[in-house]
């Protein structure tokens, strides 16, 4: 089935440090999508990237599909400890025709020290 | 609108009871799905729907059952509970399979 690997799986940054997680798949992905969870909360939906080499931001955040399609990552700029969470990247199933059926990565434990 | 309701929001259950967690949505989504939460292991696919009457199976169904009489309720059955599924639960609704609302989610603990 499908697999996302998401790395890393924690990162400690000071507040004002910038912060990357990545995500990779054996196999080309019709999309991918960024979900953010604060501590004992649940994933809320950032963003959804679908076409090779996509870049979007949303204020501080810069989401980046790859050429291939086969990975994709997530840069906050000048980390605050509003960002503090875990940090998820989701794909459809193989060849992107199971609709619903999404794989989610491992997720990025994300610290921010004030 | 409430969004994606699941209730209850902490459980207790011995090994072997069943039970059913229940979730509701009030945005006429068609696609709905169940996962689980465990330290280390993200969020993995239980079971999924792409409309009333309709499901499958994710990547781990074992020990689970689902319906979906309509579009609004997707119902976890918990067959015989076990310790391995010990747990937080999450119900997820979309309008189109690609971007979910989750609910609040429920922490189910076996003993």
């Amino acid at each position: 089935g499908q697999q996302v690997m998401q790395i890393p799986q924690y990162q400690h940054v000071q507040e004002g440090e910038d912060f990357t997680t990545y995500c990779n798949s054996s196999t080309t992905l019709s999309n991918i999508q960024w979900y953010k969870q604060r501590p004992g909360g649940h994933p809320v939906f950032l963003i959804q990237l679908v076409k090779s080499g996509e870049v979007k931001k949303q204020k501080r955040l810069t989401f980046q599909f790859g050429e291939a399609k086969k990975n994709s990552s997530l840069h906050i700029t000048a980390t605050q400890t509003t960002d503090v969470g875990t940090y998820f990247c989701a794909a459809l199933g193989a060849g992107g025709t199971s609709y619903g059926k999404l794989t989610f990565g491992q997720g990025t434990i994300l610290t921010v020290h004030p | 609108n409430a969004g994606v309701t699941q209730t209850p929001k902490f459980q207790v259950l011995k090994t072997g009871q069943s039970m059913t967690l229940q979730c509701a949505q009030d945005m006429n989504h068609e696609y709905m799905s169940w996962y689980r939460q465990d330290p280390g292991m993200g969020l993995r696919l239980i079971h999924y729907s792409v409309g009333a009457g309709i499901t499958d199976q994710g990547e781990v169904p074992n020990g689970y059952n689902v319906s979906r009489s309509t579009t609004e309720d997707f119902p976890l059955r918990l067959l015989s509970a076990a310790p391995s599924q010990t747990s937080v639960y999450f119900c997820a609704s979309s309008p189109t399979g690609l971007d979910y609302t989750f609910g609040s989610g429920t922490r189910l603990t076996v003993v």
